[in-house]
């Protein structure tokens, strides 16, 4: 498709396990963001990629929270040892650059349930 | 410390009249303001986007205004619709390539 694909689309999962989640940009968008949505409250910037390189992963809520990306195109946001408070909707956004001019271009999200 | 507000009260307004949200920011020097509207169960969509030295921007029905002296931006959507009913996000740079965004205002347009 032409937008930005994120899978699985809810996930649920028992506390302790890890999880993964996966994010396919527009094509030709070299930067790619995370970002975690909870109930009734703004986007919290997660981590940012330029190309392959994450600039600026100060977003990262604690070290069980891990991100790659491949080839310049697909990213997965790993967290180990699920805790309850992970509970969010994840959304990944792909933009042409980094420019602050540049729109993000969104995915549905990830809606992940730990219980 | 940096901070973006927008009402956190949902707006409520008649099919046809004009809906106003408001955007502000403390601590920030951006050169550019960004809206999305967000569907339920939807990420965001990118409407306009704002330059500093642009007072107004229209597309359609919608007009965005940045005043960087009040440090806010007020959107407007004319002739509203039952259809404009979401959720609207104002967004900012901050340090670096960051995208900050407001906590969003809820608009819903009865019929």
């Amino acid at each position: 498709g032409a937008g930005v694909s994120q899978s699985p689309s809810n996930k649920v999962t028992e506390k302790g396990k890890d999880v993964e989640l996966r994010c396919d940009p527009i094509s030709g968008h070299t930067a790619l963001y995370w970002y975690r949505q909870s109930l009734g409250q703004g986007l919290e910037f997660l981590i940012y990629f330029q190309g392959n390189s994450a600039p600026d992963k100060s977003g990262l809520p604690s070290d069980r929270f891990s991100a790659e990306r491949t080839g310049g195109s697909v990213s997965t946001l790993t967290i180990q040892r699920t805790q309850q408070e992970d509970s969010a909707v994840y959304l990944c956004a792909s933009s042409l650059g980094t420019d602050s001019n540049q729109p993000q271009h969104f995915g549905d999200g990830t809606r992940l349930s730990i219980l | 410390s940096q901070k973006i507000e927008q009402n956190s009260e949902a707006l409520n307004i008649q099919e046809g009249k004009t809906a106003t949200l408001t955007c502000n920011y403390t601590n920030y020097s951006p050169a550019y303001l960004q809206w999305y509207r967000q569907d339920p169960g939807r990420g965001p969509v990118f409407l306009l986007l704002i330059r500093e030295n642009e007072k107004e921007k229209r597309k359609e029905r919608l007009k965005v205004t940045f005043d960087t002296t009040l440090k806010q931006s007020l959107f407007h959507i004319t002739a509203s619709q039952p259809a404009d009913s979401a959720t609207y996000l104002c967004a900012l740079r901050r340090d670096g390539n960051k995208l900050v965004f407001g906590a969003g205002t809820i608009l819903r347009v009865k019929s």
